[in-house]
């Protein structure tokens, strides 16, 4: 069955950078995008971003650009987001989703991971 | 402020049918399919209805989704109390080199 597994939860201080990782399984981990969607408590989902596994391409929230980087190693069907220059409003729940559809006409996703808490605090 | 919007709550009896609409525009609704994501307390989402009118496998029927010009709305009928909770549409949208859309969510209450 198709699972994406994250790390763990992570405290980190502003200024700072999170990597969270994503591990896929049960499926083959370069045939299908992975999306990062982030959601603040008690607030709706914010969409980060996409990653093509197979070519390492990928494609930024404006909101995000410079800030965030999303790679892959193959390897070991693992996903990896991060996110620099911390602040206060980037603590929120980070998911990993699988990206699935042709183009941007039918583009949804179709599994999640569990989600990372990061608390961004001094 | 979302790009598409969505009422923020919505209630129901047990058995009635409740929809919640989601209103975009040109480039995003306008122009792709529409999907909607339910969230129960404390879970990550999971897809309910994908390119604007189809449910995945093990989502029952009850779930129904339409779209039409630049709004679509979900329909749950035969509301159960397992129902509460919160439902998100999502799009594609066009500009900016291309994203994803969210709608700031609609909390469901079952009464």
């Amino acid at each position: 069955q198709v699972q994406l597994v994250q790390s763990g939860a992570e405290v980190k201080k502003p200024g700072a950078s999170v990597k969270v990782s994503c591990k896929a399984s049960g499926y083959t981990f370069t045939s299908y995008d992975i999306n990062w969607v982030r959601q603040a408590t008690g607030q709706g989902l914010e969409w980060m971003g996409w990653m093509n596994p197979n070519s390492g391409n990928t494609g930024y929230a404006q909101k995000f650009q410079g800030r965030v980087t999303m790679t892959r190693n193959t390897s070991i069907s693992t996903a990896y987001m991060e996110l620099s220059s911390l602040r206060s409003e980037d603590t929120a729940v980070y998911y990993c989703a699988r990206g699935r559809g042709y183009g941007p006409l039918v583009y949804y996703f179709d599994y999640w991971g569990q989600g990372t808490l990061v608390t961004v605090s001094s | 402020q979302s790009v598409l919007t969505q009422p923020p709550s919505a209630s129901g009896t047990p058995g009635q049918r409740v929809t919640i609409s989601c209103s975009g525009s040109s480039s995003n609704i306008g122009s792709n399919t529409v999907n909607w994501y339910q969230q129960l307390p404390g879970t990550a989402p999971k897809l309910l209805i994908y390119s604007n009118n189809q449910r995945p496998s093990g989502v029952p029927d009850r779930f129904s989704g339409s779209k039409s010009g630049t709004s679509a709305s979900l329909a749950i009928s035969g509301l159960q109390s397992e129902d509460e909770a919160d439902y998100y549409c999502a799009a594609w949208d066009d500009s900016l080199n291309g994203h994803v859309v969210f709608g700031g969510g609609t909390k469901l209450t079952v009464l």
